[in-house]
């Protein structure tokens, strides 16, 4: 079955500190991979995706994400936090077949220190 | 172009009764993916609905059911309310679905229940 695994639930970086959430999937295919974020009282908002070619995917406000399929993680990373990256993170692997069926890790929420 | 917009933003229900939600999904779009949002449960597929078909369900029990219009618009019903039925309940559009297809989300309605 497929299944998303995000072991940080909670993460703290100084502003201007370099960072990485984690994600591992589980998944008998290529799968589709996503980056979501969440801002408080807000709706997701699509960061990046991978699905095939270059694992190493740009995504919008300075992210991006590696997959690496040997060890089934698509880890996300910002060279450079702003206070404006505070937020909940989510990972995602959409499963190939007939329409949306997408299964979400837990979420990582990010905490900017000043 | 309007984004997808959910309606209400919250409610207040007490147990044993029902509730409806709306969702307008993006002109366009005829894929609408509802997701229950809870603290550390991340995000629970629901369902899908394409062309006014449920494609695709979730694991939820018989209580939650939804439908979809001509217009792509859809409505999620919740009966016989239980207090765990508390949550951010999402809404999401995209396309045609499909697992490549960027899913857009609503802002959400959170539901309490009393």
């Amino acid at each position: 079955a497929q299944s998303v695994t995000q072991p940080d639930i909670h993460i703290t970086v100084s502003e201007g500190a370099s960072l990485e959430l984690r994600c591992n999937y589980s998944y008998g295919a290529t799968p589709y991979l996503f980056w979501y974020v969440q801002s408080p009282g807000q709706g997701l908002q699509l960061l990046l995706k991978y699905f095939s070619g270059d694992t190493l995917v740009q995504g919008i406000k300075g992210f991006e994400a590696e997959f690496k399929r040997s060890q089934s993680s698509f880890n996300l990373r910002k060279p450079s936090v702003h206070w404006s990256d505070a937020a909940e993170y989510f990972c995602a692997v959409g499963a190939l077949g007939t329409g949306n069926q997408f299964y979400f890790g837990t979420g990582t929420s990010l905490t900017v220190i000043p | 172009k309007a984004g997808v917009t959910q309606t209400p933003r919250y409610l207040i229900k007490t147990r044993g009764q029902q509730v409806t939600l709306s969702c307008s999904p993006i002109s366009g779009h005829r894929s609408v993916s509802w997701y229950q949002q809870t603290p550390g449960q991340g995000l629970q597929f629901l369902f899908e609905y394409f062309s006014e078909t449920q494609r695709n369900k979730g694991n939820f029990p018989g209580r939650f059911s939804g439908r979809q219009f001509s217009n792509s618009r859809s409505e999620m019903n919740v009966s016989t309310l239980e207090l765990g039925d508390s949550a951010l309940y999402l809404c999401a559009s995209s396309l045609d679905g499909g697992a490549h297809n960027e899913q857009f989300f609503g802002p959400g309605t959170r539901l309490t229940v009393l």
